[in-house]
């Protein structure tokens, strides 16, 4: 399976307790996005990596969130002293620079790690 | 600021039926893209179709297929001969360019139960 990967898929922590999630893309995009989904919404964007370099976070991503992504291949996000409005679904994306028709590029889903925060 | 709008949190068709997901966005920007996403129960979320915003002609794929008007800022989703692995969370999405890349800005989705 070449698909965009994610581990763990769920994930149960105690109120704050640090907790790091990997995301592994597909091996040839450049690209590669962090969303957060809460029950019964759409997902909302968190950060966004063009290679190894951030170049956009969302005002959601507060001092306790952090990604990386060092080497250009997998990022990792980790949320610091953890709260209960923290449990969600943690989506990772990523896409080529252009699609094959020369336009945006696709962006493919992983299967996202689901955040419970006793 | 950019939204999206789905304002049908709920819907069921009848399998085989036809079936029409609306959607609602609102932008100053002029370069965009428009997409429908599907998210299964307990999968992970892929692409249905998408369309540009400088494209007049309504894009297909298959029993998909969209009806965008741009000057309304709408763009809804037709799903023909419904199947029962349509159903679904459907999420309508808007990207627009700029620096080298875009987020996605999604709509609270539509969940859709085809029935046999």
């Amino acid at each position: 399976d070449t698909g965009v990967s994610q581990d763990p898929r769920h994930k149960i922590t105690k109120r704050g307790q640090n907790v790091t999630f990997r995301c592994d893309p597909i091996s040839e995009h450049n690209r590669l996005y962090w969303y957060r989904q809460t029950l019964g919404q759409g997902p909302e964007f968190l950060t966004y990596f063009q290679n190894e370099a951030q170049l956009e976070k969302s005002r959601l991503l507060s001092d306790r969130f952090s990604a990386e992504r060092p080497k250009g291949s997998f990022s990792t996000l980790e949320i610091q002293r953890t709260e209960q409005g923290d449990s969600a679904m943690y989506l990772c994306a990523s896409s080529p620079d252009r699609g094959k028709d020369g336009g945006i590029g696709e962006q493919f889903f992983g299967p996202g790690t689901r955040l419970t925060v006793l | 600021a950019q939204t999206v709008t789905q304002s049908q949190p709920e819907m069921s068709v009848q399998e085989a039926e036809t079936v029409t997901l609306s959607c609602t966005y609102d932008t100053s920007e002029s370069n965009y893209y428009l997409f429908w996403y599907k998210q299964p129960p307990s999968r992970q979320m892929i692409l249905v179709i998408r369309q540009e915003a400088y494209k007049q002609q309504n894009a297909t794929e298959n029993r998909f297929s969209v009806n965008f008007q741009k000057a309304a800022k709408s763009f809804s989703l037709k799903i023909s001969d419904s199947q029962l692995g349509d159903t679904a969370m459907y999420f309508c999405a808007f990207i627009f360019l700029y620096n080298q890349g875009g987020k996605l800005i999604f709509g609270q989705g539509t969940e859709l139960s085809v029935k046999p």
